[in-house]
């Protein structure tokens, strides 16, 4: 079973148009994260939930809204999409905030046209 | 060989050799660093780990330095190996984990 896993692993759309990323974990961690990784491969956090709540909130667009249904899942809505949305997001998840070995999914490639 | 992570973001071994990667972080008050590696089209994957309260700590085949002094830390791989070959990330941790910038390495054969 894949510990961290998120859908879909590619995904090509028009600008303008609105688009879901889901991710699930079954290792029972209570934090969840959002991470995107431009084309030179730079990680920056995006947002993290504990236990369903928001407890990090960069400064990311209102575009992008992150919802946490409970805590094995982390989704992530972006609207009105840019071509500077381009990019690998990845889900990641670890037992508890701040500490501890964070545990990434395989990434989803988003390209918008 | 070496690199210095931020400045040299390549760094090209050969098979064998052993390698060291660099990276400078910001935060004096981060008090937990992770090194990762990624492979390509994968996530970045746990390697090892170091508190602010040791300054070494190894693995198998891996070692992490850290030298508070100068915000410093390091990754050395002994016996380098083609499947080492991949981007490697240093982490810290203060109230977020936060990446730098990535080193990619290149294992010769």
């Amino acid at each position: 079973d894949t510990a961290v896993s998120q859908t879909p692993k590619y995904l090509v759309t028009q600008m303008g148009n609105d688009k879901s990323i889901k991710c699930e974990q079954n290792l029972g961690h209570d934090t969840m994260y959002w991470y995107k990784q431009d084309s030179k491969k730079f990680l920056k956090i995006m947002f993290s939930y504990n236990n369903k709540e928001l407890i990090i909130n960069e400064t990311v667009p209102n575009r992008f809204s992150p919802k946490s249904p409970d805590k094995a899942h982390l989704n992530l809505h972006i609207n009105s999409l840019e071509l500077g949305d381009s990019a690998v997001y990845f889900c990641a998840s670890s037992k508890r905030p701040n500490t501890g070995e964070l545990f990434f999914g395989e990434g989803s490639r988003l390209t918008v046209l | 060989g070496e690199s210095v992570g931020l400045h040299l973001p390549t760094l090209s071994v050969q098979e064998g050799d052993n390698s060291i990667i660099n990276c400078a972080y910001s935060n004096s008050a981060s008090d937990y660093f992770i090194w990762y590696k990624q492979e390509s089209g994968k996530g970045p994957q746990f390697i090892i780990d170091i508190r602010s309260n040791m300054d070494k700590r190894q693995g198998q085949r891996v070692t992490v330095l850290l030298n508070k002094t100068v915000k410093h830390l390091s990754l050395q791989i002994a016996a380098t190996q083609p499947g080492d070959s991949a981007v490697y990330f240093c982490a810290e941790s203060n109230n977020d984990m936060r990446f730098g910038a990535g080193t990619r390495l290149t294992v010769k054969p």
